[in-house]
């Protein structure tokens, strides 16, 4: 296992375009989590999930995001209808779940919007 | 106010010197992520301790669960240890993100 994967690594997308991003996290690992970077800020969380249940989501999500894992294996991000703002960093990150575990991260994909 | 919060946000160091980054935390954990991010956005955990103090090389992390404290060492510091550091408190649930101490070390 090379650890937590994303796709695609960049994307540039015309606004008003929908994109999808999809995240493999470390096998067995039920939990997932979702964050959002924009230039020179920390992440920001956006939703998680244990195994295929989301159990939170952020505000920051609108109603154009939508995240789903439905397997509880791999999750898919989506934005609909891009807006400039949407233009940031999407991390995803895994974990074994349970106190005290460690989390891994993917590389990451950067979105721009045009 | 942020649950988490680092000090200092930035910090410019002359390479060599030993750098000490301090994280404080209001959120119940059961551990901490000490996170590194290159520019160009990829993240590499560090560390991830529960209590006490763990080492890697070069770099130093503890934490006192009592005090909600945590920090980061670096000793002899180098220019490639310039990047962004993030603590992330661990609670139950999701990660909660500090804000980041931005280093750069300068040869």
């Amino acid at each position: 296992d090379t650890g937590v994967s994303q796709n695609p690594r960049h994307k540039i997308t015309k606004r008003g375009q929908n994109v999808t991003f999809r995240c493999d996290p470390i096998s067995e690992h039920n939990r997932l989590y979702w964050y959002r970077q924009t230039l020179g800020q920390g992440p920001e969380f956006l939703t998680y999930f244990q195994n295929e249940a989301q159990l939170e989501k952020s505000r920051l999500l609108s109603d154009r995001f939508s995240a789903e894992r439905p397997k509880g294996s791999f999750s898919t991000l989506e934005i609909q209808r891009t807006e400039q703002g949407d233009s940031a960093m999407y991390l995803c990150a895994s974990s074994p779940g349970g106190s005290g575990t460690e989390a891994f991260f993917g590389q990451g994909t950067r979105l721009t919007v045009v | 106010k942020n649950e988490v919060e680092q000090s200092p946000q930035n910090l410019t160091a002359q390479e060599g010197e030993f750098i000490t980054i301090n994280c404080s935390y209001s959120v119940g954990i059961s551990a901490l992520h000490w996170l590194q991010q290159h520019p160009g956005g990829g993240i590499v955990s560090l560390f991830m301790l529960s209590s006490g103090k763990k080492k890697h090389g070069r770099l130093i992390a503890t934490i006192n669960i009592q005090e909600k404290h945590s920090s980061l060492h670096i000793t002899a510091s180098h220019p490639r240890d310039s990047a962004v550091y993030i603590c992330v408190p661990f609670g139950n649930e999701k990660l909660t993100f500090g804000t980041g101490t931005r280093l750069t070390i300068i040869p």
